[in-house]
């Protein structure tokens, strides 16, 4: 069985720092990882995903995510927060063979500050 | 880049009523469409696997006979809130495969906000 754990429920960071939102996951298989971010109101869009190549995972809009197999994480980091970022974020498994079946965190919503 | 269309974006209706909420691949053919469920505040729930042409698989807990999902086509699944009542409010969203695409990754729909009065 999948599961992924969110680390945080909301995260408040000021403008222009740095933002980290973290993701740990468990999986029977080699698990592809998926960060979803939701803008009020909207559908999920995907920012970035992990899928056995390289660890290291550049996304859309200056995110990027690690793969650490041995800490069984998928942290979420950007070098420098925006306002247009604050919104709802989900971190996401899905199991080889699942059908495409996901499983989704209970979200961490971030919020920037001028 | 693939896009999946939902329509209506919100929909209010009178309770007892019965309200569909379609689910469309624009460019692409979904031989597999997701609805999950989504409470304020909360995570999305997975409420079924729809099928192209095959009955829809729903998960533990999820009334099929309250949740009608249909898929006849390659480009369109729809969902039907028999009865709705006003605990059937939530945020729906659909999402869908891109079946000639190899890549495990689904797109998502805007969402559809039910409102059960």
């Amino acid at each position: 069985a999948q599961s992924v754990t969110q680390l945080d429920s909301h995260v408040s960071v000021s403008e222009g720092t740095p933002v980290l939102l973290r993701c740990n996951y468990s999986s029977s298989y080699s698990p592809s990882l998926f960060w979803y971010v939701q803008h009020p109101n909207k559908g999920l869009q995907l920012l970035l995903k992990y899928t056995s190549a390289a660890t290291l995972v550049k996304g859309i809009n200056g995110f990027e995510a690690e793969f650490k197999k041995s800490e069984t994480s998928f942290h979420l980091t950007k070098p420098s927060a925006h306002m247009s970022d604050a919104a709802e974020y989900f971190c996401v498994v899905s199991e080889p063979g699942g059908g495409n079946k996901l499983t989704f965190g209970t979200g961490t919503q971030l919020k920037v500050e001028l | 880049g693939a896009v999946v269309s939902q329509h209506p974006s919100w929909v209010i209706c009178k309770s007892g009523t019965s309200v569909k909420i379609e689910c469309r691949s624009l460019d692409f053919q979904a031989t597999t469409m997701f609805w999950y469920r989504q409470f304020p505040k909360q995570s999305l729930m997975l409420m079924a696997t729809s099928n192209e042409g095959s009955k829809a698989t729903y998960e533990q807990g999820v009334e099929k006979d309250k949740f009608l999902i249909n898929h006849a086509s390659l480009t369109l699944s729809t969902l039907t809130v028999t009865s709705a009542h006003p605990e059937d409010s939530s945020f729906y969203i659909c999402s869908a495969r891109d079946g000639n695409s190899g890549a495990n990754v689904l797109t998502f729909g805007a969402g559809s906000r039910l409102t059960v009065l």
